[in-house]
Protein backbone atom coordinates (compact mmCIF):
# COMPACT_ATOMS: atom_id res chain seq x y z
CA UNK A 1 0.00 0.00 0.00
CA UNK A 2 1.11 3.20 -0.74
CA UNK A 3 2.15 5.44 1.96
CA UNK A 4 3.59 9.03 2.72
CA UNK A 5 5.10 10.08 6.10
CA UNK A 6 5.92 13.97 6.79
CA UNK A 7 8.18 14.78 9.69
CA UNK A 8 8.40 16.86 11.55
CA UNK A 9 4.77 17.49 12.21
CA UNK A 10 5.65 20.77 13.95
CA UNK A 11 8.32 23.44 12.59
CA UNK A 12 8.95 26.58 14.49
CA UNK A 13 11.93 29.02 13.24
CA UNK A 14 13.62 32.09 14.09
CA UNK A 15 13.23 34.71 10.63
CA UNK A 16 16.37 33.60 8.78
CA UNK A 17 16.89 29.87 9.96
CA UNK A 18 17.52 27.98 7.55
CA UNK A 19 15.54 24.01 7.90
CA UNK A 20 14.73 21.17 5.76
CA UNK A 21 11.40 19.02 6.11
CA UNK A 22 11.35 15.43 5.29
CA UNK A 23 8.99 13.41 3.03
CA UNK A 24 9.49 9.43 2.72
CA UNK A 25 7.22 7.84 0.48
CA UNK A 26 6.69 4.08 -0.49
CA UNK A 27 4.64 3.73 -4.12
CA UNK A 28 4.73 1.26 -6.48
CA UNK A 29 6.34 2.97 -9.35
CA UNK A 30 6.41 6.68 -8.73
CA UNK A 31 5.19 8.96 -11.61
CA UNK A 32 6.00 11.95 -9.48
CA UNK A 33 5.93 13.73 -6.46
CA UNK A 34 4.58 17.17 -5.52
CA UNK A 35 5.11 19.31 -3.06
CA UNK A 36 2.20 21.70 -1.87
CA UNK A 37 1.75 24.89 0.59
CA UNK A 38 -1.72 25.37 2.60
CA UNK A 39 -2.19 28.35 4.65
CA UNK A 40 -4.89 27.93 6.82
CA UNK A 41 -8.30 27.79 5.77
CA UNK A 42 -7.23 27.40 2.09
CA UNK A 43 -6.84 24.91 -0.49
CA UNK A 44 -3.19 24.00 -1.23
CA UNK A 45 -1.08 26.00 -3.66
CA UNK A 46 1.03 24.00 -5.85
CA UNK A 47 4.97 24.28 -5.35
CA UNK A 48 7.10 21.59 -7.02
CA UNK A 49 6.47 18.52 -9.17
CA UNK A 50 9.66 16.19 -9.32
CA UNK A 51 9.77 12.63 -11.40
CA UNK A 52 13.22 11.20 -11.13
CA UNK A 53 15.70 10.67 -8.26
CA UNK A 54 18.06 13.61 -8.28
CA UNK A 55 15.70 16.11 -9.44
CA UNK A 56 16.00 19.18 -7.67
CA UNK A 57 13.94 22.43 -8.20
CA UNK A 58 13.84 26.04 -6.38
CA UNK A 59 11.42 28.63 -6.06
CA UNK A 60 12.23 31.77 -4.27
CA UNK A 61 13.67 30.19 -0.62
CA UNK A 62 12.06 26.60 -1.27
CA UNK A 63 14.36 24.13 -2.99
CA UNK A 64 13.01 20.32 -3.43
CA UNK A 65 15.04 17.57 -3.78
CA UNK A 66 14.34 14.06 -4.19
CA UNK A 67 16.02 10.39 -3.76
CA UNK A 68 14.42 7.19 -4.24
CA UNK A 69 13.12 7.02 -0.37
CA UNK A 70 12.68 10.49 0.32
CA UNK A 71 11.91 13.71 -0.47
CA UNK A 72 13.42 16.78 1.12
CA UNK A 73 11.75 20.28 1.21
CA UNK A 74 14.99 23.29 1.86
CA UNK A 75 13.73 26.31 3.68
CA UNK A 76 16.57 28.70 3.28
CA UNK A 77 16.51 32.30 5.32
CA UNK A 78 12.91 32.52 5.73
CA UNK A 79 10.56 35.40 6.09
CA UNK A 80 6.92 35.22 8.26
CA UNK A 81 5.95 34.78 4.88
CA UNK A 82 6.91 31.28 4.51
CA UNK A 83 4.85 30.37 7.68
CA UNK A 84 2.40 28.06 6.11
CA UNK A 85 1.28 23.96 6.55
CA UNK A 86 4.33 22.14 3.49
CA UNK A 87 1.99 19.01 2.21
CA UNK A 88 3.77 16.02 -0.13
CA UNK A 89 2.27 13.72 -1.77
CA UNK A 90 3.04 11.17 -4.62
CA UNK A 91 1.34 9.85 -7.27
CA UNK A 92 1.26 5.80 -7.99
CA UNK A 93 2.10 4.47 -11.76
CA UNK A 94 -1.06 2.22 -11.15
CA UNK A 95 -3.27 5.14 -10.33
CA UNK A 96 -5.22 7.22 -12.32
CA UNK A 97 -3.83 10.69 -11.13
CA UNK A 98 -4.89 10.78 -7.16
CA UNK A 99 -2.49 12.13 -4.97
CA UNK A 100 -1.51 10.14 -1.83
CA UNK A 101 -0.91 12.76 0.39
CA UNK A 102 1.23 13.39 3.62
CA UNK A 103 -0.52 14.68 6.54
CA UNK A 104 1.80 17.98 6.51
CA UNK A 105 4.72 20.07 8.31
CA UNK A 106 3.12 23.17 9.50
CA UNK A 107 5.93 25.66 9.81
CA UNK A 108 6.06 28.95 11.69
CA UNK A 109 8.53 31.61 11.51
CA UNK A 110 8.87 34.22 13.59
CA UNK A 111 10.30 37.67 13.34
CA UNK B 1 -4.80 33.40 -13.54
CA UNK B 2 -6.93 30.52 -14.45
CA UNK B 3 -8.34 29.54 -10.89
CA UNK B 4 -10.64 26.62 -10.05
CA UNK B 5 -13.92 28.28 -8.65
CA UNK B 6 -16.02 26.33 -5.54
CA UNK B 7 -19.37 27.25 -4.20
CA UNK B 8 -20.18 27.78 -1.42
CA UNK B 9 -17.20 28.43 0.77
CA UNK B 10 -18.84 27.17 3.84
CA UNK B 11 -21.54 25.32 4.63
CA UNK B 12 -23.22 24.46 7.97
CA UNK B 13 -25.93 21.97 7.68
CA UNK B 14 -27.96 19.46 10.52
CA UNK B 15 -27.45 15.99 10.17
CA UNK B 16 -29.87 14.14 7.97
CA UNK B 17 -29.80 16.77 5.68
CA UNK B 18 -29.03 17.20 1.96
CA UNK B 19 -26.08 19.44 0.87
CA UNK B 20 -24.34 20.45 -2.22
CA UNK B 21 -21.00 21.16 -3.32
CA UNK B 22 -19.94 22.89 -7.01
CA UNK B 23 -17.02 22.93 -9.07
CA UNK B 24 -15.91 25.24 -12.21
CA UNK B 25 -12.38 23.52 -12.87
CA UNK B 26 -9.71 25.71 -14.73
CA UNK B 27 -10.95 25.95 -18.64
CA UNK B 28 -9.60 23.46 -20.68
CA UNK B 29 -8.86 21.20 -17.80
CA UNK B 30 -10.64 17.19 -18.74
CA UNK B 31 -9.48 15.96 -15.41
CA UNK B 32 -11.22 16.83 -11.90
CA UNK B 33 -10.80 15.75 -8.49
CA UNK B 34 -12.88 16.17 -5.34
CA UNK B 35 -10.83 15.47 -2.33
CA UNK B 36 -11.93 15.66 1.40
CA UNK B 37 -9.59 16.69 4.03
CA UNK B 38 -9.87 16.41 7.84
CA UNK B 39 -8.51 19.14 10.18
CA UNK B 40 -4.55 17.98 11.01
CA UNK B 41 -4.62 15.90 7.59
CA UNK B 42 -3.81 15.06 4.17
CA UNK B 43 -6.89 15.69 1.41
CA UNK B 44 -8.11 12.33 0.24
CA UNK B 45 -8.93 11.64 -3.17
CA UNK B 46 -13.02 10.99 -3.07
CA UNK B 47 -13.89 10.81 -6.94
CA UNK B 48 -11.74 11.63 -10.31
CA UNK B 49 -13.88 12.56 -13.11
CA UNK B 50 -11.83 12.10 -17.20
CA UNK B 51 -14.18 14.58 -18.89
CA UNK B 52 -17.51 13.33 -17.89
CA UNK B 53 -16.71 9.81 -16.89
CA UNK B 54 -15.74 8.83 -13.50
CA UNK B 55 -12.33 6.71 -13.66
CA UNK B 56 -11.53 6.44 -9.64
CA UNK B 57 -14.75 6.29 -6.96
CA UNK B 58 -13.03 3.66 -4.69
CA UNK B 59 -12.94 5.51 -2.33
CA UNK B 60 -16.56 7.63 -2.33
CA UNK B 61 -19.26 6.28 0.05
CA UNK B 62 -21.64 5.73 -1.91
CA UNK B 63 -24.53 5.12 -0.09
CA UNK B 64 -24.38 9.12 0.65
CA UNK B 65 -22.24 10.24 -1.55
CA UNK B 66 -22.44 10.82 -5.59
CA UNK B 67 -20.88 13.34 -7.84
CA UNK B 68 -21.47 14.40 -11.59
CA UNK B 69 -20.01 16.31 -13.72
CA UNK B 70 -22.44 16.32 -17.27
CA UNK B 71 -20.90 18.01 -19.90
CA UNK B 72 -16.94 17.22 -18.77
CA UNK B 73 -16.93 20.98 -17.41
CA UNK B 74 -18.29 21.97 -14.18
CA UNK B 75 -19.00 19.45 -11.08
CA UNK B 76 -21.62 18.68 -7.77
CA UNK B 77 -20.88 16.53 -5.24
CA UNK B 78 -23.91 15.86 -3.34
CA UNK B 79 -23.95 14.28 0.27
CA UNK B 80 -27.38 12.80 1.43
CA UNK B 81 -28.16 12.64 4.50
CA UNK B 82 -25.09 14.15 6.08
CA UNK B 83 -23.77 13.11 8.96
CA UNK B 84 -21.56 14.56 11.97
CA UNK B 85 -18.32 13.18 10.61
CA UNK B 86 -18.72 14.55 7.05
CA UNK B 87 -17.48 17.87 8.82
CA UNK B 88 -14.60 18.55 6.78
CA UNK B 89 -12.59 21.23 3.92
CA UNK B 90 -14.04 19.73 0.48
CA UNK B 91 -11.85 20.73 -2.09
CA UNK B 92 -11.83 20.43 -6.00
CA UNK B 93 -8.31 20.50 -8.10
CA UNK B 94 -8.40 20.12 -12.31
CA UNK B 95 -6.03 19.44 -14.13
CA UNK B 96 -4.88 19.03 -17.65
CA UNK B 97 -3.52 15.56 -17.62
CA UNK B 98 -3.90 12.80 -15.36
CA UNK B 99 -0.89 11.16 -14.61
CA UNK B 100 2.23 13.32 -13.95
CA UNK B 101 0.47 16.43 -14.46
CA UNK B 102 -0.14 18.95 -11.59
CA UNK B 103 -3.50 19.90 -9.97
CA UNK B 104 -4.30 23.17 -8.80
CA UNK B 105 -7.08 23.45 -6.03
CA UNK B 106 -9.85 25.57 -5.28
CA UNK B 107 -10.59 27.41 -2.14
CA UNK B 108 -12.66 24.52 -0.70
CA UNK B 109 -15.89 24.13 0.91
CA UNK B 110 -15.56 23.99 5.05
CA UNK B 111 -18.82 21.60 5.80
CA UNK B 112 -20.14 21.45 9.35
CA UNK B 113 -22.78 18.97 10.27
CA UNK B 114 -24.82 19.70 13.74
Amino acid sequence: EDQVTQSPEALRLQEGESSSLNCSYTVSGLRGLFWYRQDPGKGPEFLFTLYSAGEEKEKERLKATLTKKESFLHITAPKPEDSATYLCAVQAGDSWGKLQFGAGTQVVVTP
Amino acid sequence: EAEVAQSPRYKITEKSQAVAFWCDPISGHATLYWYRQILGQGPELLVQFQDESVVDDSQLPKDRFSAERLKGVDSTLKIQPAELGDSAMYLCASSSRGVGGEQYFGPGTRLTVT
